[in-house]
């Protein structure tokens, strides 16, 4: 089976840098995504690793590792909106998702 | 991207009973997911629902507990039958976007409260 592993929580105070990680044991996939999650909301889409390497997206950059079986999201310039869960994900004709990681941030 | 209404938001049903949970997308699409999501946890994927054949059940859930239709391309329906408090939970339906498995859409989720 697929498993992606998360820290639970991570805090970081607002305009700073913070890099979630996301490790796996599965192979077979197309890429990794990320994906955001406001309380009561649903998920949202933040990036996509198709390849190794990293991906920007404006403020959130994302990376992915195969031969490492590794990847992170990195967040920049932290607003309080950004509190949120985070999932990582792998895509393989279904997506499968990370046990998610709750991001607090302290003013 | 893709719209997607689900319905209802929510509902508290009696234990013994069943829920159906509807999902329309606002475009063709070819597979369609459905997620459980307990709170605070992650989402657990029930079963890929493809048009003219049966749904794919991952493991731990079955058709006879969670039957699901899919009738035409921009719609299916989940079914939450002999409902528990154990059911209670989160149901999220999702698609893919235009650019093929890279990236998912989800309804805004179905709250279910099992008494």
């Amino acid at each position: 089976g697929q498993s992606l592993e998360q820290p639970s929580e991570v805090t970081a105070v607002e305009g700073a840098i913070v890099q979630i990680n996301c490790t796996y044991q599965t192979s077979g996939f197309y890429g990794l995504s990320w994906y955001q999650q406001h309380d009561g909301g649903a998920p949202t889409f933040l990036s996509y690793n198709g390849l190794d390497g990293l991906e920007e997206t404006g403020r959130f950059s994302s990376f992915l590792s195969r031969s490492d079986s590794y990847g992170y999201l990195l967040l920049q310039e932290l607003q309080m909106k950004d509190s949120a869960s985070y999932f990582c994900a792998v895509n393989m004709g279904k997506i499968i998702f990370g046990k998610g990681t709750r991001l607090h941030i302290l003013p | 991207s893709a719209v997607i209404s689900q319905k209802p938001s929510r509902d508290i049903c009696q234990r013994g009973t069943s829920l159906t949970i509807q999902c329309q997308v606002d475009s063709q699409v070819t597979m369609m997911f459905w997620y459980r999501q307990q709170p605070g946890q992650s989402l657990t994927l029930i079963a890929t629902a493809n048009q003219g054949s049966e749904a794919t059940y991952e493991s731990g859930f079955v058709i006879d507990k969670f039957p699901i239709s899919r009738p035409n391309l921009t719609f299916s329906t989940l079914t939450v039958s002999n409902m528990s408090p154990e059911d209670s939970s989160i149901y999220l339906c999702s698609v893919d976007g235009e650019t093929g498995n890279t990236e998912a859409f989800f309804g805004q989720g179905t709250r279910l409260t099992v008494v």
